[in-house]
């Protein structure tokens, strides 16, 4: 079975841009989590989507949102970006039927914003 | 609220020698609990987890963490260190109403010497 996917694995983009990053689950799992990874603030979570609605949001300004679409592919976007928003991206797949599964995690989008 | 914490940031070993990384949770039922290891520059790759049942919990390359709910303790431990265990280790704790969303410890970094 194939692993989770995240495209683009790197991207430069200036501040007051946006960026659009994806994410493909394992087939099969219907429940997305983003979490962003920096050295200063470690993995925090962004939210987490199952079945194409968002059931659980984390502590970040409206900026960042996200979707998912019926075959469980999820994409976030930034927008107006930040210095301080580069980061290792990383988004993470499971069943997603209690909330609690096991999370799968893809090798991670590094944003770096000049 | 949940919570995780990883009291050694770095530790250093001698290849072949003995390892265990802590870790301790905060939450108020039975948790279930993660150790993921990262490579630079890669995303996270499950190590072993806990739900119920026994509490020595054997996982990937070698590893096994024992759950002490009277600690809130989640140790990883390896008997034999090898030089491609020098990552970053990351405990995680999900459960109840969090839906999706992993607590992260702050990781520790394994250093291995030769």
């Amino acid at each position: 079975k194939a692993g989770v996917t995240q495209t683009p694995r790197y991207l430069i983009k200036t501040r007051g841009q946006q960026v659009t990053l994806s994410c493909s689950p394992i087939s099969g799992h219907r429940s997305v989590s983003w979490y962003q990874q920096t050295p200063g603030q470690g993995l925090q979570f962004l939210f987490e989507y199952f079945s194409e609605t968002q059931r659980n949001k984390g502590n970040f300004p409206g900026r960042f949102s996200g979707r998912q679409f019926s075959n469980s592919r999820s994409e976030m976007n930034v927008s107006t970006l930040e210095l301080g928003d580069s980061a290792l991206y990383l988004c993470a797949s499971s069943g997603g039927g209690t909330g609690a599964e096991t999370q799968y995690f893809g090798p991670g989008t590094r944003l770096l914003v000049l | 609220a949940q919570s995780v914490t990883q009291p050694d940031i770095h530790i250093t070993v001698s290849e072949g020698a003995s390892l265990e990384l802590r870790c301790n949770y905060s939450y108020g039922a039975t948790p279930y609990l993660f150790w993921y290891v990262q490579s630079p520059g890669q995303g996270l790759q499950l190590l072993l987890k806990y739900f119920s049942g026994d509490t020595l919990v054997q996982g990937i390359k070698g590893f096994e963490a024992e759950f002490k709910r009277s600690q809130s303790s989640f140790n990883l431990r390896k008997p034999s260190v090898h030089w491609s265990d020098a990552a970053e280790y990351f405990c995680a704790v999900v459960g109840g109403s969090t839906l999706g969303r992993l607590y992260f410890g702050r990781g520790t970094q394994l250093t291995v010497w030769p």
